[in-house]
This record gives structure tokens, C-alpha cells and sequence, in this order.
């Protein structure tokens, strides 16, 4: 595998439901991302993880717990998410995370809160 | 507030024309500004960055200008494509700063 990858693709879950979006970076990067995508917004930045510290919080409600193990995976916990939680969530990594690094995304994950 | 404006209205074009796609920032003074393509249900792939201190910048078919008189910078595509058609995201950044992006111009050219 090379790049970014996300796992699943498509989620459908209930608001009672728990479920976990998993992104990987194959490229050696220091930096990942979440973002969140939806329909004719621009990308809203969620998280940032820097050397496996998170150094960004975009004031995301608590039913977003982010995961960063290691610099090579980040993880999105989601509990009780609302419908309007419904979007395409992004996974990006770069080298370096300020403005001059080249951010490379994952496929993203389909999101939908019935 | 910061804000970044992309052209809401997409852009039709016929094959072989130049686009011309424009970003707007206010209350903000990026020193890089980056573009991004992204296709339907896929994330953004990035194209080209410059900096603040490049008034413009060259890849292949792209060209990219910064003003940052005119708070603008726009993208061109010569010699444009079917396959160019996307939508185009802009994300301006300052030093030691996160990117932020503009919601996207998107592009249709037709054969």
C-alpha cells in the first residue's frame, strides 16, 4: 500500500452506535489530519497530530475522540454522533504540519448518521 | 474573521481554452497559498504551491499567480481537458500556521 489509506469507506451508523475511522500514512510524514468534508462547505479542519502530539482542536464536540498511536496511524472515534455529523471525513498527512507542507489525502470515509 | 472566496458558480469552458479560476482571501496575509484538485467522492491532490514572495508559479499546463496587493491569487489551465474537470480547492497559509481552505471552484470543460 502506498499513500493514505482509510478504512471503511462508507459507514452507515446509528446515533446510539460507536464506531471507529482509521486512517494509515505509508510516506514517513510527521503530521496527520482530520478533516471534515461536507456538501458545498469548505474542508473544516478537526484535528492535527504532530509527532503523535495533537497540537490542533478545532472546538470538535466530544463525540469526535481522535487517536494517534504512532506517527503512521490516526484514529476518529465517533460516539453518539448526530445526523447532521453526515459528511465525508478526510484523513491528510504532510511532513511538516505549517502552511509549506504539501498535505497528501486518504479516499475519505462516507459517512452517514441515521 | 478570516475568509477565503472561491467562485461559488461552476465553470464551463470548452475544450481548449485556457481557465482561469480565482481565490480571494480578507483579514488574512498568507505566506503560501496552495491549490488542490479533488474528483467526486475523492480526496484533494495537491497541484502547486508559492509563495508570498513569487508572483507566479509553473507546472506543465498550470500557471499560478500570488498578488498579495489584491489579496488573489488565480489558477490557470491551458489547453484545457474533459479530464481537467473537477473541483479546484485554494488554501492559503501564514508561517508556522495551519492551511485553510476555500470551498472549491468547480470546473467543467466540454469536448
Amino acid at each position: 500500500e502506498t499513500g493514505v489509506t482509510q478504512t471503511p469507506r462508507h459507514l452507515v451508523m446509528g446515533m446510539t452506535n460507536k464506531k471507529s475511522l482509521k486512517c494509515e500514512q505509508h510516506l514517513g510524514h510527521n503530521a496527520m489530519y482530520w478533516y471534515k468534508q461536507s456538501a458545498k462547505k469548505p474542508l473544516e479542519l478537526m484535528f492535527v497530530y504532530n509527532f503523535k502530539e495533537q497540537t490542533e482542536n478545532n472546538s470538535v464536540p466530544s463525540r469526535f475522540s481522535p487517536e494517534c498511536p504512532n506517527s503512521s496511524h490516526l484514529f476518529l472515534h465517533l460516539h453518539t454522533l448526530q445526523p447532521e455529523d453526515s459528511a465525508l471525513y478526510l484523513c491528510a498527512s504532510s511532513q511538516e504540519w505549517t502552511a509549506r507542507g504539501e498535505q497528501f489525502f486518504g479516499p475519505g470515509t462516507r459517512l452517514t448518521v441515521l | 474573521s478570516q475568509k477565503i472566496e472561491q467562485n461559488s458558480e461552476a465553470l464551463n469552458i470548452q475544450e481548449g481554452k485556457t481557465a482561469t479560476l480565482t481565490c480571494n482571501y480578507t483579514n488574512y496575509s498568507p505566506a503560501y497559498l496552495q491549490w488542490y484538485r479533488q474528483d467526486p467522492g475523492r480526496g484533494p491532490v495537491f497541484l502547486l504551491l508559492i509563495r508570498e514572495n513569487e508572483k507566479e508559479k509553473r507546472k506543465e499546463r498550470l500557471k499560478v499567480t500570488f498578488d498579495t496587493t489584491l489579496k488573489q491569487s488565480l489558477f490557470h489551465i491551458t489547453a484545457s481537458q474533459p479530464a481537467d474537470s473537477a473541483t479546484y480547492l485554494c488554501a492559503p497559509g501564514r508561517y508556522g500556521n495551519k492551511l485553510v481552505f476555500g470551498a472549491g471552484t468547480i470546473l467543467r470543460v466540454k469536448s
